[in-house]
Parts: structure tokens; sequence; C-alpha cells
């Protein structure tokens, strides 16, 4: 149980277009939905955290414009990287907070990397 | 903001080694959770640790959490080339509030 879905895997695009990442909680409700920024060989960076029906809270440095988030159900959650630039491509990850079988859960998806060219 | 050091950064050894890995931080987190992250993958939990001074062990891997909460280890006995991968250890103030991650030890273990 606790599974959560990102789609897509992998995005190429081009310089000045949008993409958007859909993170989905299969079998159970995230009320809390949290999305990371990872470059190569270097850790996970919070960008921002966001509850469901509400406006996502983001941290400090990162641009609430150019990152859209939109978590407007308890199991899916959507970033949004608008006129998207070359220094934008990185992995990005999402996770899922919520209660599954009775007990706290918090799983990861397995990340989108972002390439734009 | 709480801050997690994390070290060593990078980590190569040959098969058979021991090695530790230590995340240390000046706050107090209520739990302090342990991942492996393949390249291209998402990070996967191997432990949680919510005691202070709790010890968990998964087969050649032993965890500890500092009695007050603010540091952990991640102790790998006899290393294979298996182990290779992204070590991250993240801790959390309170249950639903996101994850904050140690920079991480790139561990690559040679036979």
């Amino acid at each position: 149980g606790a599974v959560v879905s990102q789609h897509p895997s992998w995005v190429i695009c081009k310089s000045g277009t949008s993409v958007k990442i859909e993170c989905r909680s299969l079998d159970f409700q995230a009320t809390t939905m949290f999305w990371y920024r990872q470059f190569p060989k270097q850790s996970l960076m919070l960008m921002a955290t966001s509850n469901e029906g509400s406006k996502a809270t983001y941290e400090q440095g990162v641009e609430k414009d150019k990152f859209l988030i939109n978590h407007a159900s308890l199991t899916l959650s959507t970033l949004t990287v608008t006129s998207a630039h070359p220094e934008d491509s990185s992995f990005y990850i999402c996770s899922a907070s919520g209660r599954a079988s009775g007990a706290n859960v918090l799983t990861f998806g397995a990340g989108s990397r972002l390439t734009v060219l | 903001t709480q801050l997690l050091e994390q070290s060593p950064q990078f980590l190569s050894i040959q098969e058979g080694e021991n090695l530790t890995v230590y995340c240390n931080s000046s706050s107090v987190f209520s739990s302090l959770q342990w991942y492996r992250q393949e390249p291209g993958e998402g990070p996967v939990l191997l432990v949680t640790v919510v005691t202070g001074g709790e010890v968990k062990k998964l087969k050649r891997l032993t965890f500890q959490f500092g009695d007050a909460r603010k540091d952990s280890s991640l102790h790998i006995t006899a290393a294979q080339p298996g182990d290779t991968g992204l070590y991250l250890c993240a801790g959390d103030d309170q249950a639903g509030t996101a994850l904050i991650f140690g920079k991480g030890t790139t561990l690559s273990v040679s036979s």
C-alpha cells in the first residue's frame, strides 16, 4: 500500500514551453504533498508544500509564478513549470503524506526528469 | 530553518569494508529517516527512528538515533557492490510536515 505515481518519468521540451508533472496517491488520501528538486549528485531540495484545497507554501527562493502547484483533490497534485528554460532542467520528485491502513505514511514518487533544450 | 549536516558526502570503498555515515543537526527532530536512492528513481525508505537512543538493524545496516534526537548514524558492515547508491538522511519536526534532507552520501563499493 501507500503508492505514489508520478508522471511523466521523462520529459524533454523546448525553451519557453510549459510542462506539467502529475503526482498521484494511488491507494490513500494524501492530505499534504511535497515537491522537491534534485540536481545531479545532490540531495533533494524542498520547493513547496501543498495541502488539498489550499494554496501551496513555497520555500524561500522558489518562484511561485514559475512553478505552479495545484492540489485540487486528495489524490492528485500537479507541478507546472512555466516558460521553462535550460536551467530548469532537473529531477523533480513529489512525496505524499496521509493515512493508509490506519497509519501515517509518507511516500515518494519515482521522480520526473525534465530536460529543457 | 532546520538543517541536517550529513557526512561524508562521497565514499569509495572496497567490498568487505565497514563504513559509517553521520547525520547531525542543532535541532531536535521528532523522527529521522534514512533513504537510499538509485539514479533516476525516487528515494526508498530504509528505516525510521523516533526514540532517542534507538538502534535499529536491517541485515548489515545498523541505524542509531542520538539520545537528544539531534543526530543519527548509519553503519554498514561488510559492504557489498549492491550497497552502492545515494544515502539520504531526513528529519521532520512533526508528523505531516515536509522532510528536510541532508546533502546525501554517495557510496561506491567496488569488488
